[in-house]
């Protein structure tokens, strides 16, 4: 069975500087990968995702993945953090083999980011 | 938003009572998921719906029950609440399944006394 291993549970950072949160999942077989972020109190909302194509993936926000299969990673980055991206940040896998119907998602154990001024 | 709506945000009950909370989506989306949320575990799904009536175990069902009568419906059940089921509780729905955006709910906050 597939599983997700985020490798840090807190990442504490300053301001504007740069902040990388890994990702790795277990299996080698073909894979859907997932970022999902969590505002304090609220549900979970979708950063970015890789289903296929560019390895590299960006969000609106800035914040970029890229899906390494040789390392069975998906980390993800970004090169100036904000204040307002402190949050809970959950990498997620399917597998593929389903074929995207009960591939259900697998979570994380998750990443608290903490941004300080 | 996504048009999910879990009900009740909020609830505390008894050790030994039943507990149903509801899910209910206008997004018309095949498929459904229950969630629990906990302190160092991340998300770990409970029980999860492909269609009207069709639904399957995920990897924390023992305890929980599901139905899906209507679409835009998905219930949980606890049908005797216990401790160990305080926690925070998401639904979530998707179009197609694993390869498409999941999309999740407030969350139901539930405690067991």
């Amino acid at each position: 069975a597939q599983s997700v291993t985020q490798l840090d549970s807190q990442v504490p950072v300053f301001e504007e500087a740069p902040v990388e949160l890994r990702c790795n999942y277990s299996s080698s077989v073909s894979v859907y990968l997932f970022w999902y972020v969590q505002y304090p109190n609220q549900g979970l909302q979708l950063l970015l995702k890789y289903l296929s194509g560019s390895t590299l993936v960006e969000s609106i926000n800035g914040f970029e993945a890229e899906f390494n299969k040789s390392q069975t990673s998906f980390h993800l980055r970004k090169p100036s953090v904000h204040i307002s991206d402190t949050a809970e940040y959950f990498c997620a896998v399917s597998d593929r083999s389903y074929g995207g119907s009960q591939g259900n998602l697998i979570f994380g154990k998750g990443t608290k980011l903490s941004v300080k001024p | 938003d996504a048009g999910i709506t879990q009900s009740p945000r909020h609830k505390v009950t008894e050790t030994g009572t039943p507990v149903t909370l509801r899910c209910h989506q206008t997004e018309n989306h095949r498929y459904m998921y229950w969630y629990r949320q906990d302190p160092g575990h991340g998300l770990r799904l409970i029980h999860y719906s492909y269609g009207v009536k069709d639904t399957d175990k995920g990897e924390v069902s023992d305890g929980y029950s599901v139905s899906r009568s209507k679409t835009e419906d998905f219930l949980l059940t606890l049908e005797s609440a216990t401790s160990s089921q305080t926690s925070v509780y998401f639904c979530a729905i998707s179009l197609r399944g694993g390869n498409t955006e999941a999309f999740f709910g407030q969350g139901t906050r539930l405690t067991v006394v």
